[in-house]
């Protein structure tokens, strides 16, 4: 069965301390693996997309790596802005095109 | 540039009412989605459009209808709605003809069925 594990559920972190969220998938047929950001009342909103294991993408203080069996986000020096909930996807070709999400890991930074 | 627009951005139902929600998407995407959001789960896949004049069933598409009615809308409606649906809803669209996951969403659509 195709399935999006994201740990943990919650984060607190102070302002400046890194850390990093775990999304670990089992699927079949791997078209992508997609991060996301969702705000409190928000749509999610398109962070990074890595296709093949060793795959690197960065964006300011965040960092998304991949390996065959998870994904990793790192989060460097984080300020108060970056709190947000983080949600994983991959996309699954079985049967069809579909986007399978976990269940997110809710980001809080405070100053 | 507005993106994905959806109305209403709140609805409160009395079991059994109808309703339907829209969503219109100005970036000429060719595929739209409706998922629903619970607390503790991940998005869940109602239904999908790969391009205008289709339309799929996603993970959970029980009481709930769609329509394509053009490239840039597509609707869902609730026939008979149960406790079951209060949800936060989202439209989205993405620029392939298949759900290749790189999605662009509306800011959601909070329903409460009493």
């Amino acid at each position: 069965e195709d399935q999006v594990t994201q740990s943990p559920e919650a984060l607190r972190l102070q302002e400046g301390e890194s850390s990093s969220l775990n999304c670990s998938y089992t699927v079949s047929g791997l078209r992508g693996l997609f991060w996301y950001r969702q705000d409190p009342g928000k749509g999610p909103e398109f962070l990074f997309t890595l296709y093949s294991a060793g795959e690197e993408k960065e964006k300011e203080r965040l960092k998304a790596t991949l390996t065959k069996k998870e994904s990793f986000l790192h989060i460097t020096a984080p300020k108060p802005e970056d709190s947000a909930t983080y949600l994983c996807a991959v996309g699954a070709h079985t049967g069809g095109f579909k986007t399978i999400f976990g269940a997110g890991t809710r980001l809080f930074v405070k100053a | 540039n507005a993106g994905v627009t959806q109305t209403p951005k709140f609805q409160v139902l009395k079991t059994g009412q109808s309703m339907t929600l829209q969503c219109a998407q100005d970036m000429n995407h060719n595929s739209m989605y409706w998922y629903r959001q619970d607390p503790g789960m991940g998005l869940r896949l109602i239904y999908y459009s790969a391009s205008e004049g289709t339309t799929d069933k996603g993970e959970v598409p029980n009481g709930y209808n769609v329509s394509r009615l053009n490239k840039r809308e597509f609707s869902l409606r609730l026939e008979s709605a149960a406790p079951s649906q209060t949800s936060v809803y989202f439209c989205a669209s993405s620029g392939g003809t298949t759900n290749t996951g790189e999605l662009f969403f509306g800011e959601g659509s909070r329903l409460t069925v009493l």
